[in-house]
């Protein structure tokens, strides 16, 4: 059974500083991995989504890496904004299953 | 930019009333799901929906609850029977044409049970 892993559960960084954020998966047998946002009380904005067969992905100031023999990606933002404040999510497709596992989030708070 | 409509925002019944949780998938996709967030967890997945059934479905997902796709474009969540721990925020979502491809979610739809 995939378990997913984010880590920290809380970060806060002052503007313009390049940070990471960690997601680990217990499965390597993933099928893709896709990365959201979601602020306060809303739903899930879709970010990054990265194939088994990718090693990264990138949209504007974030990339996202994916190294399935140790179980990790990571979520690389540049630059932070006060704007980037919110919850992010790692979800992992898991073979032939279409449903995603959700990690626990990494709630990113960026100050001014 | 086309996106996944949910409705309503917020609902309040009471328990063991029923309750459907209403969504229109972005047009021309195939796969649809439903997840839920209680406050404070994970987003659990519930039920995935595809060529007119049900292709794969979470323990959470019961005999109390089932989904439809009535029209060419709603997809449905039924809860017969709500307990106060079907408390949660309900997402609807849905892919494209490709098994592999990326995963659009709904504002979702807060449940309260009293």
């Amino acid at each position: 059974k995939q378990e997913v892993t984010q880590i920290p559960a809380a970060l806060s960084v002052p503007e313009g500083e390049n940070l990471v954020l960690n997601c680990s998966f217990t499965d390597s047998a993933i099928y893709n991995l896709q990365w959201f946002r979601q602020d306060p009380g809303k739903g899930l904005t879709s970010l990054l989504l990265i194939q088994s067969s990718q090693r990264e992905q990138t949209s504007g100031r974030l990339n996202a890496s994916l190294d399935k023999s140790s179980g990790r990606s990571t979520l690389y933002i540049a630059a932070s904004q006060p704007g980037d404040s919110a919850t992010y999510l790692c979800a992992a497709r898991t073979g032939t299953a279409s449903k995603l596992t959700f990690g626990t989030g990494t709630r990113l708070q960026v100050t001014l | 930019e086309p996106e996944v409509t949910q409705t309503p925002s917020h609902q309040v019944t009471q328990m063991g009333q029923e309750v459907i949780l209403h969504c229109v998938p972005i047009s021309n996709h195939l796969y649809f799901y439903w997840y839920r967030q209680i406050l404070g967890q994970k987003v659990e997945f519930l039920v995935s929906f595809y060529n007119n059934e049900i292709s794969e479905k979470s323990e959470i997902f019961d005999d109390q609850f089932s989904v439809e796709r009535p029209d060419g474009s709603n997809f449905t969540l039924k809860i017969r029977s709500t307990k106060l721990e079907d408390s949660a925020m309900y997402f609807c979502a849905s892919k494209g044409t490709s098994a592999a491809g990326e995963l659009f979610f709904g504002e979702g739809s807060r449940l309260t049970v009293l």
